[in-house]
């Protein structure tokens, strides 16, 4: 089956300072990619996605890494503000109609 | 904001209870999925369906059962809850296309006691 992991469970950073989130996965054949922002009692919030043929994708504030030698992801929000603070999910589909998601990243910004 | 709605949000029931978790959305999306998500932990897919009058189960095993009568409707239901059950049972659609966002519904928790 799939894996999808994250290096760190937990993320503390001050708030202004740049936060970086990293996922590996292990489907080479996985070409699409999606994180997810997901608040206390709230659903799964789209961020960004990225597509296999592109290695780096920017949005307002966040920046998505792909690294398909390693097979690996990373999240980059920059200007880190306490807003941001939740469990961020990466998710990976391999062509299929099914993603398959990390078990999250939990960031908490200090003000 | 993604338009896709979940009822009830909370949920506490008694063992052997019928229950029915309801999902709509009006972005006319032909997919749709259920997860259940446990504290700390990943997303399971547990249903989904690609369009009207068309169901599958997903990869992890589940008692419930689901329907999809109307493009914007997709409810699960549980015959008999059971402690077992208790968890967060997370909605989402998405476009008709090879690999499209999914878009979330806040969620449902529920309690069997």
């Amino acid at each position: 089956g799939e894996s999808v992991g994250l290096h760190l469970p937990t993320l503390s950073v001050q708030e202004g300072d740049n936060s970086i989130i990293n996922c590996a996965y292990s489907n080479s054949a996985s070409d699409y990619f999606i994180w997810y922002k997901q608040e206390s009692g709230k659903g799964p919030q789209f961020i960004i996605d990225i597509r296999s043929n592109m290695d780096k994708r920017q949005g307002q504030r966040v920046t998505v890494l792909l690294n398909k030698t390693v097979k690996h992801l990373s999240l980059q929000i920059a200007a880190t503000q306490p807003g941001d603070s939740a469990v961020y999910f990466c998710a990976e589909n391999g062509g299929g109609n099914q993603f398959y998601f990390g078990t999250g990243t939990s960031l908490t910004v200090i003000p | 904001e993604a338009d896709i709605y979940q009822t009830p949000r909370y949920l506490v029931i008694g063992t052997g209870k019928k229950i029915t978790l309801e999902c709509s959305q009006t972005m006319g999306h032909d997919k749709m999925y259920w997860y259940q998500q446990d504290p700390g932990m990943e997303l399971h897919l547990i249903h989904y369906s690609y369009g009207v009058n068309s169901t599958e189960k997903g990869d992890l095993s589940s008692e419930s059962t689901v329907s999809r009568i109307r493009t914007e409707h997709f409810p699960l239901t549980l015959e008999s809850a059971r402690p077992s059950h208790t968890s967060q049972y997370l909605c989402a659609s998405s476009e008709n296309e090879r690999q499209e966002t999914q878009y979330f519904g806040p969620g449902t928790r529920l309690l069997v006691l």
